[in-house]
């Protein structure tokens, strides 16, 4: 069964400091990798997705995402942080065959210190 | 373009009640999944339909059910609610049966009492 790992709970870091959210996934073929952004009381917004190619992927609000095959992984990167991007992050994989269901992280908090 | 639409925003219900949630998808989208995000257990697929057939389902009782109507529009029904219940309902909508990007709505937020 495919998983995903965010192994930070809660992240901290001042405005206009660099930003790396940690994703690690567990599937057995090419995984199809998302990540979201919800702000609090609002739903889920698409930032990024990779599904083939180029393993460093650019998304909406300055975000961007590498996907290395043999770590399991998918960070997430933003090179100086905004205030606005203070809410909660959502690595995400599915199959891309059969139910093509989303397997999502336990999320990772960012708070941004003026 | 109208983004996904679940309504209502908020629901309360008491233990053993009945709630009954709706999602719209997007104009075009046939295939509706529903998720639940409770506190502590992260966000986990519940339901997906397509055509107006339920396609599959998560690790979930059967008192979560739901149905698709002939406009693509969902509604999910959880029946003898119980307090674990008590979480964001997130609906989202793809285009088609095939695999793509899920867009989410804004959620309902089920409080059970």
């Amino acid at each position: 069964a495919q998983s995903v790992t965010q192994p930070d709970i809660h992240i901290t870091v001042s405005e206009g400091a660099s930003l790396e959210l940690r994703c690690n996934y567990s599937y057995g073929a090419t995984p199809y990798l998302f990540w979201y952004v919800q702000s609090p009381g609002q739903g889920l917004q698409l930032l990024l997705k990779y599904f083939s190619g180029d393993t460093l992927v650019q998304g909406i609000k300055g975000f961007e995402a590498e996907f290395k095959r043999s770590q399991s992984s998918f960070n997430l990167r933003k090179p100086s942080v905004h205030w606005s991007d203070a809410a909660e992050y959502f690595c995400a994989v599915t199959s891309g065959a059969g139910s093509y269901q989303l397997t999502f992280g336990k999320g990772t908090k960012l708070s941004v210190i003026p | 373009e109208a983004g996904v639409t679940q309504s209502p925003t908020h629901l309360i219900k008491t233990r053993g009640q009945q709630a009954t949630l709706r999602c719209s998808p997007i104009s075009g989208h046939t295939s509706v999944y529903w998720y639940q995000q409770a506190l502590g257990l992260g966000l986990q697929f519940l339901l997906w339909y397509d055509e107006g057939e339920e396609r599959n389902r998560g690790n979930f009782p059967p008192r979560f059910s739901g149905r698709q109507f002939p406009n693509y529009s969902s509604e999910l029904n959880v029946n003898a609610l119980e307090l674990e219940d008590s979480a964001l309902y997130l609906c989202a909508s793809i285009p088609s049966s095939g695999f793509n990007i899920q867009y989410f709505g804004a959620g309902t937020r089920l409080s059970v009492l």
